[in-house]
Formats: structure tokens, C-alpha cells, sequence
């Protein structure tokens, strides 16, 4: 039984270059979450897909930060320019239609030197 | 505003000993309630949820909690911890005019002495 991965585990960059954080969530999940946890402010949503509709992006902190859902599956986080702030692990959480239940991956820590 | 409260940002209990943990929310209807649990490098567990009914929901790992309207709390309680309990503890809400995104509590992290 897979559950929800994300890949990489780890990743280090350097300030100003780009990144990309990939969510697979758990076969026939319809909604995907992106939450971010750093130090300082917590455990924050970013963004969420459910479905065909339009993604609810109230939660990304910059126009830096966007993020797609390829084929109604797989996600990718994308943060551009990357500044040291965005250190942080990021978390991908999928469920299925209908149930408030969230279930999470592992996360991607993000270093930005 | 909307807001989940988690007051101890740290306690210790010794192992064997009882533990509950506060949560207050701030919503103007009863959201959808969590409790997940964060091991060391681990992610996110879901320990317990409400939704609606029974105010005394059960979990895993012998933890529950307990809902209450009037003083909109959501304590989650064991008899006995265990060593294996040590982790951060976060308290979450879905308010049920939004079925989307989780609002987490600010976390408290549970050490236990041997």
C-alpha cells in the first residue's frame, strides 16, 4: 500500500537558482496539498488541487511560488529565485473526494545557502 | 479571526504518567477536528479525528480526545505514556465552510522522562 511520496528527500541550493519539489499522491485521490513548516512560522498551507477545478493558490507567499497537477496524479512545487527564507520542509498531503482526512508525505527539506 | 491554539509549547512527563495536551479553535461553527502526531524526520500521522457525534473519539497508539463545544476545545488525552510518545503534537481544524486546507496549531512538543 503506497502512500503519499515525495521526492527529494533532501535538496540543497543555492540562493537565486530555481527548484522543483514532486508530490505523488495515493492512487485515486482527487485533492493534493502543499503546506510549508519552518522554524518560524509553523505549519502554513500553500496550495491545494482538487479535481478539474481551479487550484486554491491563497496560500502561496510570493509570485515566486507556483506549483501544477499533471493528469489529475502527480505534483510538482516549483520555487524560483529562491531566497534563504524559503528554507523549509515542504509537505504534500493528498485525499480523496469527500473525506476531510489528509494524509501526508514525508517531505522535501529545502536548504537555500 | 480563525485561529487553532496550542498554549504548551513544551512539556514533560515522566513515562507511565498521564498526559493531555490543549487545543482551543476559534471558528464560528464546529470545524472538522485533527489531531497528528510528528515523530523525529518523520512526517505527519494522523493520530484522531471529529467530525461530528460521539464527543469521545478514539485513536491509535491508546490516545484520545475529546470534544467541547462550550469551551471549543479539543484535548487530546493518554492514561499511560510510553517512551515511544516523545514527538511533536499538532493540534488542526478544517473549517467546515472551507472542506480544503488544514489550520494548524503551533504544535507542542512532548519529551517523556524515564
Amino acid at each position: 500500500g503506497a502512500g503519499v511520496s515525495q521526492s527529494p528527500s533532501n535538496k540543497v541550493t543555492e540562493k537565486g537558482k530555481d527548484v522543483e519539489l514532486r508530490c505523488d499522491p495515493i492512487s485515486g485521490h482527487t485533492a493534493l496539498y502543499w503546506y510549508r513548516q519552518s522554524l518560524g512560522q509553523g505549519l502554513e498551507f500553500l496550495i491545494y488541487f482538487q479535481g478539474n477545478s481551479a487550484p486554491d493558490k491563497s496560500g502561496l507567499p510570493s509570485d515566486r511560488f507556483s506549483a501544477e497537477r499533471t493528469g489529475g496524479s502527480v505534483s510538482t512545487l516549483t520555487i524560483q529565485r529562491t531566497q534563504q527564507e524559503d528554507s523549509a520542509v515542504y509537505l504534500c498531503a493528498s485525499s480523496s473526494r469527500g473525506e476531510d482526512t489528509q494524509y501526508f508525505g514525508p517531505g522535501t527539506r529545502l536548504t537555500v545557502l | 479571526a480563525q485561529s487553532v491554539t496550542q498554549p504548551d509549547i513544551h512539556i514533560t512527563v515522566s513515562e507511565g504518567a498521564s498526559l493531555e495536551l490543549r487545543c482551543n479553535y476559534s471558528y464560528g461553527a464546529t470545524p472538522y477536528l485533527f489531531w497528528y502526531v510528528q515523530s523525529p524526520g518523520q512526517g505527519l500521522q494522523l493520530l484522531l479525528k471529529y467530525f461530528s457525534g460521539d464527543t469521545l473519539v478514539q485513536g491509535i497508539k491508546g490516545f484520545e480526545a475529546e470534544f467541547k463545544r462550550s469551551q471549543s476545545s479539543f484535548n487530546l488525552r493518554k492514561p499511560s505514556v510510553h517512551w515511544s510518545d516523545a514527538a511533536e503534537y499538532f493540534c488542526a481544524v478544517v473549517p467546515y465552510s472551507s472542506a480544503s486546507k488544514i489550520i494548524f496549531g503551533s504544535g507542542t512538543r512532548l519529551s517523556i522522562r524515564p
